[in-house]
């Protein structure tokens, strides 16, 4: 799987537009862009998935481009409960016979104030 | 819910204690996962089952050891545990050993804590 980096932690206030970024420079081509979001105590849960260009869906938007080597999570006018850990994951959705298996990174702490 | 269910929620046991986690899906996947998460630490990939079959064991001691009698459930049998083995366990099922389009479905964990 290819690695990611992101950050280790953001702030933002309530109502603003978070965008959190993620590299990964080793992507390859059969790989999509997974992100993943946890709150404290409970397991993650899937937010929105990629391969190319923009993807859109009630809670976030994707935005990838051309060369594909990062990409950013976008998320519209956050509330207080959109405080948790995003995790972004790159690799073989169809898993090409292998074990696709999810490994999770640090992930990014995101915290909402009021 | 998320359709992928872990009993008990909270768990606290003595180092000379036996317990087991449970797991059970209704999602019709055919592929389960155990995850241990320490506090501040990514998740770890501990255990996986495909169509009731080990088919991976990442070097986790011997004092863990899963069961998956059938394609819904998935237990994790503890014993003499240490009190660094305490942490969030998560169970997870998905469609076939791939991501597919959506991922994993996570339950909310056991809160495990060994004094």
């Amino acid at each position: 799987l290819a690695k990611t980096t992101q950050p280790i932690s953001m702030d933002s206030y309530e109502g603003q537009e978070v965008n959190i970024t993620c590299s990964h420079n080793n992507i390859a081509t059969n790989d999509y862009i997974t992100w993943y979001q946890q709150f404290p105590s409970q397991g993650p849960r899937f937010i929105i998935q990629g391969y190319k260009t923009k993807v859109t869906n009630e809670v976030a938007s994707l935005f990838i481009p051309a060369d594909r080597k990062s990409s950013t999570l976008s998320l519209p006018r956050v509330s207080l409960s959109d405080t948790a850990v995003y995790y972004c994951l790159v690799g073989d959705n169809e898993g090409s016979g292998n074990t696709g298996k999810l490994i999770f990174g640090q992930g990014t702490t995101l915290q909402v104030k009021p | 819910e998320t359709g992928v269910t872990q009993t008990p929620r909270h768990l606290v046991m003595g180092m000379t204690n036996k317990k087991s986690l449970k797991c059970e899906q209704h999602l019709g996947h055919n592929a389960m996962y155990w995850y241990k998460q320490s506090a501040k630490k990514p998740l770890e990939l501990m255990f996986v089952y495909s169509l009731e079959e080990r088919v991976e064991n990442n070097s986790v001691p011997s004092r863990f050891s899963p069961e998956c009698p059938n394609s819904s459930h998935l237990f994790l049998h503890l014993h003499t545990l240490q009190p660094e083995d305490s942490a969030l366990y998560l169970c997870a099922s998905s469609q076939g050993l791939t991501w597919g389009h959506y991922g994993y479905t996570f339950g909310s964990g056991t809160r495990l804590t060994v004094v």
